[in-house]
């Protein structure tokens, strides 16, 4: 079966530094890979997405994402965080139709 | 364009009760998944219907059921409530072409507690 193993539960950040969430999955077949993102008190919304092609994905709001397939991994990144990032934080994998298999998620606190 | 819509936002129902979720999909997105979300399992796959079907179904017991209508708008069901039920159910609606891309716009979700 499909997992997702998120890193960090929790990431205490100040305004400015950088940022790297870990996700790796397993699963062996082609697979598409997600980083949804839940502001407080708002609903899931795509950050950004990687089906095929380049593995270095940008999305919304400065992030980017690497695919690294020999490592079945899919790192988030920021190069310099806001204090609008806080937000909890899930990477989610899917190899059929459109269940998504989620990891446990990461609640990022930028202190500003 | 309007987002997913769940209703109702909030609910508390008590042991043994069934309960009815209803989402309104994005206008022109025919899949509809379902997803339970609590602090302990986190975000859980119930289930998908495309075009009034099935199409696929976490691993849950059968006391949770779901439905879609013609005009892409759907139901879960929950019947014989447990304490354990109590959770975020969230709703997301996708286009889902054939090439079944995935990517999915979720509503703010139904909180139910269950006394």
């Amino acid at each position: 079966a499909q997992s997702v193993s998120q890193h960090n539960h929790h990431v205490i950040l100040s305004e400015a530094a950088s940022l790297e969430l870990g996700c790796n999955y397993s699963y062996g077949g082609t697979v598409n890979l997600f980083w949804y993102v839940q502001y407080p008190g708002q609903h899931l919304q795509l950050l950004l997405k990687y089906f095929s092609g380049d593995p270095l994905v940008k999305g919304i709001k400065g992030f980017e994402a690497e695919f690294i397939k020999s490592k079945f991994s899919f790192n988030l990144r920021k190069p310099s965080v806001q204090w609008s990032d806080t937000a909890e934080y899930f990477c989610a994998v899917n190899a059929y139709g459109n269940k998504l298999v989620f990891g446990a998620g990461t609640i990022l606190r930028v202190k500003s | 364009k309007a987002g997913v819509t769940q209703t109702p936002r909030y609910l508390i129902k008590t042991r043994g009760q069934q309960v009815t979720l209803s989402c309104s999909p994005i206008s022109g997105h025919r899949s509809v998944s379902w997803y339970q979300q609590t602090p302990g399992q986190g975000l859980q796959f119930l289930f998908e219907y495309f075009s009034e079907t099935q199409r696929n179904k976490g691993n849950f017991p059968g006391r949770f059921s779901g439905r879609q209508f013609s005009n892409s708008r759907s139901e879960m069901n929950v019947s014989t409530l447990e304490l354990g039920d109590s959770a975020l159910y969230l709703c997301a609606s996708s286009l889902a072409a054939q090439g079944n891309t995935g990517e999915l716009f979720f509503g703010e979700g139904s909180r139910l507690t269950v006394l």
